[in-house]
């Protein structure tokens, strides 16, 4: 059965630091992988996804990903925070294998000081 | 703007009562999923439909927790009798299995176990 890491539970930046989440995932077979949001008190939104090709991905507020197929790593990344992105980020994969379930990392919970 | 809508919003209960939450997916998605998220366990599957038939409740304590899908448009998840383990936040979720399984969260139930 596949897994999904996140390396860092919390994490805190200031305002217009750089953001790297990490992402791992264990499974031979070809994925699909997301970046889910969670604001404070509110539900799940995806913030990005991958499928195919271009293994450099753009989401919503600036985040991208990028998925390493060698390393089986998906990243997010955001060149600049804002106090507005503080939140938990999930990582998630599903495998194409037909079954639509996605497996969820634990998260990291990340809080930007203005 | 379609969403995934959730009842009720809160629950309050008594140890040993039963709690019914349900479920609207999105209307023209053929995949349903119930999740539950604590701070100790973070995002558990639960359960999981495919064009209203369950494929996956083995996350499901079968003792207690039921989910159905009386019809495409409504989910629901019933705990009888519940515990104060319960206590958690239930999140529904609904996608399009062509789609790459991308899934849509609904606001989520918290539900209190006293």
């Amino acid at each position: 059965a596949q897994s999904v890491s996140q390396h860092n539970h919390h994490v805190i930046l200031s305002e217009a630091a750089s953001l790297e989440l990490g992402c791992n995932y264990s499974y031979g077979g070809t994925v699909n992988l997301f970046w889910y949001v969670q604001y404070p008190g509110q539900h799940l939104q995806l913030l990005l996804k991958y499928f195919s090709g271009d293994p450099l991905v753009k989401g919503i507020k600036g985040f991208e990903a990028e998925f390493i197929k060698s390393k089986f790593s998906f990243n997010l990344r955001k060149p600049s925070v804002q106090w507005s992105d503080t939140a938990e980020y999930f990582c998630a994969v599903n495998t194409k294998s037909g079954y639509s379930t996605l497996t969820f990392g634990k998260g990291t919970m990340l809080l930007v000081s203005p | 703007d379609a969403r995934v809508t959730q009842t009720p919003r809160h629950k309050v209960t008594e140890m040993g009562q039963e709690v019914t939450m349900r479920c609207q997916p999105i209307l023209g998605h053929n995949t349903v999923f119930w999740y539950r998220q604590t701070m100790m366990q973070g995002l558990e599957l639960l359960a999981y439909f495919r064009n209203r038939a369950p494929l996956d409740d083995s996350g499901m304590p079968k003792d207690r927790f039921s989910a159905e899908m009386p019809d495409a448009t409504l989910a629901t998840l019933k705990i009888q009798p519940s515990e104060p383990r319960d206590s958690a936040v239930y999140f529904c979720a609904s996608g399009f299995e062509l789609s790459g399984n991308e899934q849509f969260f609904g606001p989520g139930t918290r539900l209190t176990v006293l």
